[in-house]
């Protein structure tokens, strides 16, 4: 069983709808939480780190609820420069596990 | 700043031969990672290195070798490449803390026939 589940997608929305990303972990010992983001045939970037007070960056925010074992992200106002695929990660030192990502299409 | 650089960046084998991925990062990171990213699996850990001098298997590490040559590079070996190994290999490193960023080379497309 993946420690880390995703929603795969693909995400259809058009320019400036919200959309919100879930992710699931079953390892309660993991200790960090991240999203990132990877563009098509390109290595991931590290988009958010992920923690229980939740953190915004702009029209990202991502929350950590420790009680039900997930993660999110949420985008507001989406532009077409956001359309990648997101990957969730969460684990510890030496052992970050990551979900197999979702795929996001921002349409005009 | 060239960060975590890979070579090469695509390769083809042949069942049964042999080859070393190289990575280099100049961000005086001690942790450094290799992953695999296949179609619908997603990236899967095949070794890691916390510190110049070690290194520890992840999720998938049959058929491949590492080396950590020092504390800026980390090679990835497969002694006799099969298609199962047909992905692309990504390299990763992080500074050896609780809240590890992982920041990413840009990968190496590998195809074994």
């Amino acid at each position: 069983r993946k420690e880390v589940e995703q929603d795969p997608g693909p995400f259809n929305v058009p320019e400036g709808a919200t959309v919100a990303f879930n992710c699931t972990y079953s390892n309660s010992a993991s200790q960090s939480f991240f999203w990132y983001r990877q563009d098509c045939r390109k290595e991931p970037k590290l988009l958010m780190s992920v923690y229980s007070s939740g953190n915004e960056d702009g029209r990202f925010t991502a929350q950590l609820n420790r009680a039900s074992q997930y993660i999110s992200l949420l985008i507001r106002d989406s532009k077409l420069s956001d359309s990648a695929t997101y990957l969730c990660a969460g684990g510890s030192q030496g052992n970050l596990i990551f979900g197999k990502g979702t795929k996001l299409s921002v349409k005009p | 700043n060239a960060g975590v650089t890979q070579t090469p960046k695509f390769q083809v084998l042949k069942t049964g031969q042999s080859m070393t991925l190289q990575c280099a990062q100049d961000m005086n990171h001690n942790s450094m990672y290799w992953y695999r990213q296949d179609p619908g699996m997603g990236l899967r850990l095949i070794y890691y290195s916390a510190s110049e001098g070690t290194t520890d298997k992840g999720e998938v590490p049959n058929g491949y070798n590492v080396s950590r040559l020092n504390k800026r590079e980390f090679s990835l070996r497969l002694e006799s490449a099969a298609p199962s190994q047909t992905s692309v290999y990504f390299c990763a490193s992080s500074e050896w803390d609780s809240n590890e960023k992982l920041f990413f080379g840009s990968g190496t497309q590998l195809s074994v026939l």
